[in-house]
């Protein structure tokens, strides 16, 4: 149990173009979900946090209006790169907790290229 | 210590070998410590939370060991084999949040 998908694995896009990813919760209700993003040989960083049905709350230095975060529903999560850049390219990585657990299962990333 | 730190970023080891590698963190104000195994592909998967000072904990061949005061664990790896190679990463939880070290990167040859 506790499976999170995310769509697509990677993707490749021109600069300008904005780009939807989407985390899943498989087998359970995600009540919170989590955005991560990794720059080559770096750690995972927090971008966002995101509850089922209320705005994300977005770490510092992070643009809530680049990076938009829809959580819609207990099992679905979006990113959606707007207007992406070369310096968007990373790998993105989402993750999912229970309602009153805080053990994160995660999804197994997106890597974004913009050219 | 300010953040999660790693050490070492990456290690090789023959199959076979034992090994391990170690998570610093900022001690004042302790939750919890997360590992994780990543493999490439895959979605990173838990492998212990610990909570307790001194606390050990063992998953097969894998076990870790948690130093709050002092701000630092341990994940040893006994008998290496070729299937452990992974990132190993480890986060420092506060509630729900997560921060992570910046992984070691572990291969094991046959």
């Amino acid at each position: 149990g506790a499976v999170v998908s995310q769509h697509p694995s990677w993707v490749i896009c021109k600069s300008g173009t904005s780009v939807k990813i989407e985390c899943r919760s498989l087998d359970f209700q995600a009540t919170t979900m989590f955005w991560y993003r990794q720059f080559p040989k770096q750690s995972l960083m927090l971008m966002a946090t995101s509850n089922e049905g209320s705005k994300a709350t977005y770490e510092q230095g992070v643009e809530k209006d680049k990076f938009l975060i829809n959580h819609a529903s207990l099992t679905l999560s979006t990113l959606t790169v707007t207007s992406a850049h070369p310096e968007d390219s990373s790998f993105y990585i989402c993750s999912a907790t229970r309602l009153g657990k805080n053990e994160q299962f995660f999804g197994p990333g997106t890597r974004l290229t913009v050219l | 210590i300010l953040n999660v730190e790693q050490s070492p970023q990456s290690l090789h080891v023959q199959e076979g070998d034992s090994t391990n590698f170690t998570c610093s963190f900022p001690s004042s104000n302790f939750y919890a410590l997360h590992w994780y195994r990543w493999e490439t592909a895959k979605s990173p998967e838990a492998l212990f939370v610990m909570t307790l000072n001194g606390d050990e904990k063992k998953k097969g061949r894998i076990s870790a060991t948690l130093n709050t005061k002092e701000g630092y664990s341990y994940l040893y790896i006994k008998g290496s084999q070729p299937e452990d190679s992974a990132t190993y990463l480890c986060a420092r939880g506060a509630g729900n949040m997560l921060t992570f070290g910046g992984g070691t990167r572990l291969m094991v040859k046959p």
